[in-house]
């Protein structure tokens, strides 16, 4: 398994900021992963995270509102830019065990955009 | 697009119940994931399905991988409180590797002591 830190747990921002949430592994892993849980709804996929290149962004994300560095196989960091009220949500970082058994994720962060 | 569809939406039962819910897709999948995720904490993996009519448990939560690759259930027997939460099924994103996941909506699951 892996431990999964992410910072910070929650956070109230203005809108027109922007807001960057940091994921750390306590193991190094090959791929890291974003995703978004809106209120009540499920989680969807923003983008993997790749170590040493740009990141790949799924359908309906672009890099330019959802920047995320990877400095190494441990660290990510994933910024919500000129935030609205409609980025609030949980972001969370999801990590690819060593067993290779489905996903383990951190416990979010709680962004509400007022 | 691969779409998971949930149900029930919600569920609410009384300790010691069994409790069923259920995941289908118009996609075939190769592996079926299910996830528990409670009040401000991440999803946490609860089984993980990778074989056409395979049948696996953990402890009291028994689901299977329905024989068309189009469906899977989760059953939970003799339900207790601390079973409070929302059940997500999963599976990989067409052409992604098994971390890059699509779920479903989720069934939240309240349990009355």
């Amino acid at each position: 398994s892996a431990v999964i830190s992410q910072k910070p747990s929650r956070d109230i921002c203005q809108r027109g900021t922007s807001l960057t949430i940091q994921c750390q592994v306590d193991s190094q892993v090959t791929m890291m992963f974003w995703y978004r849980q809106q209120p009540g709804q499920s989680l969807t996929l923003i983008a993997t995270a790749n170590q040493g290149s740009e990141a790949t962004y799924e359908s309906g994300f672009v890099i330019d509102k959802f920047p995320i560095s990877r400095p190494n196989l441990t660290f990510s960091t994933l910024t919500v830019s000129n935030m609205s009220p409609e980025d609030s949500s949980i972001y969370l970082c999801s990590v690819d065990p060593a067993g290779g058994i489905g996903a383990f994720f951190g416990q979010g962060t709680r962004l509400t955009v007022v | 697009g691969q779409q998971l569809n949930q149900s029930p939406q919600s569920m609410f039962i009384q300790e010691g119940e069994d409790v069923s819910m259920n995941c289908t897709s118009s996609s075939i999948f190769n592996t079926w994931l299910w996830y528990k995720q409670e009040p401000g904490e991440g999803p946490v993996l609860l089984i993980a399905l990778y074989k056409a009519g395979e049948l696996t448990s953990n402890g009291r939560l028994t689901a299977q991988f329905g024989i068309t690759r189009k469906d899977s259930f989760l059953n939970i027997s003799a339900s207790i409180p601390s079973d409070v939460g929302i059940y997500f099924c999963a599976g990989p994103l067409s052409g992604g590797s098994n971390y890059k996941l699509t779920f479903g909506k989720g069934t939240l699951l309240t349990v009355n002591p």
